[in-house]
């Protein structure tokens, strides 16, 4: 699986957008990329994925860059709950038997 | 969609003795469930993957013998850590991948707080 490169943590202001990047310079073309995030104590939540095309959903848009080396997660309103860490998981689904293996992610302050 | 139960959320026992944890896909059936631990302030790392019917495949460095893995349905796995010790505590996580959709998206259970006395 491809390696991933996040920033240790970010603070953003509630209200404002949280544009949260991640490297994956080394991913190939069968790879996708998944965000999850971990609230304190809790299990990880699946936010969203995509292969080459930017995806949006009701939680968040992902931005995969043209070359696919990069992506940024953004959350469009933040809110004081989406304090999290934050994961970005490059990944084929058919190969390595869905396994996920996690980085150390982003540590996002939202704050009032 | 899809939810992934845990039993029991916390759990204290006494070292050298045994504690059970229980992973459920409540809406769905899993042929596959994966076992994560995670210690305070570190991510996730991938214990063993749980294939219903078959053994259980362990990460690197995963004593198999210590962290016993049944998947004996399509909605029940169980990983018992045998003979625990107070650095076996930690915080434990299943997830499990629903079989009937091809998202590959995994689903993750809320966890387990062990603290071995």
């Amino acid at each position: 699986d491809a390696k991933t490169t996040q920033p240790p943590s970010m603070d953003c202001a509630e209200g404002r957008a949280a544009n949260l990047p991640c490297n994956h310079s080394t991913i190939s073309g069968n790879e996708y990329v998944y965000w999850y995030r971990q609230i304190h104590s809790q299990g990880p939540q699946y936010i969203i994925h995509g292969l080459k095309n930017n995806e949006t959903n009701e939680m968040a848009s992902l931005i995969i860059t043209e070359d696919r080396k990069s992506s940024t997660l953004i959350l469009p309103h933040a809110t004081l709950r989406d304090t999290a860490v934050y994961y970005c998981i490059v990944r084929s689904p058919r190969y390595n038997f869905n396994k996920f293996y996690f980085g150390s992610g982003t540590k996002l302050n939202v704050k009032p | 969609g899809a939810v992934v139960s845990q039993h029991p959320s916390r759990v204290i026992c006494k070292s050298g003795t045994s504690v059970k944890i229980e992973c459920r896909s409540l809406d769905f059936q899993a042929t596959t469930m994966f076992w994560y631990r995670q210690f305070p302030k570190q991510s996730l790392m991938l214990m063993a993957t749980s294939n219903e019917g078959s053994k259980a495949t362990y990460e690197q460095g995963v004593e198999k013998d210590k962290f016993l893995i049944n998947h004996a349905s399509l909605t029940l796995s169980t990983l018992t850590v045998t003979s625990a010790h107070p650095e076996d505590s930690s915080f434990y996580i299943c997830s499990a991948r629903d079989r009937q959709w091809s998202s590959y998206e995994q689903y993750f259970g809320p966890g387990t707080r062990l603290t071995v006395t």
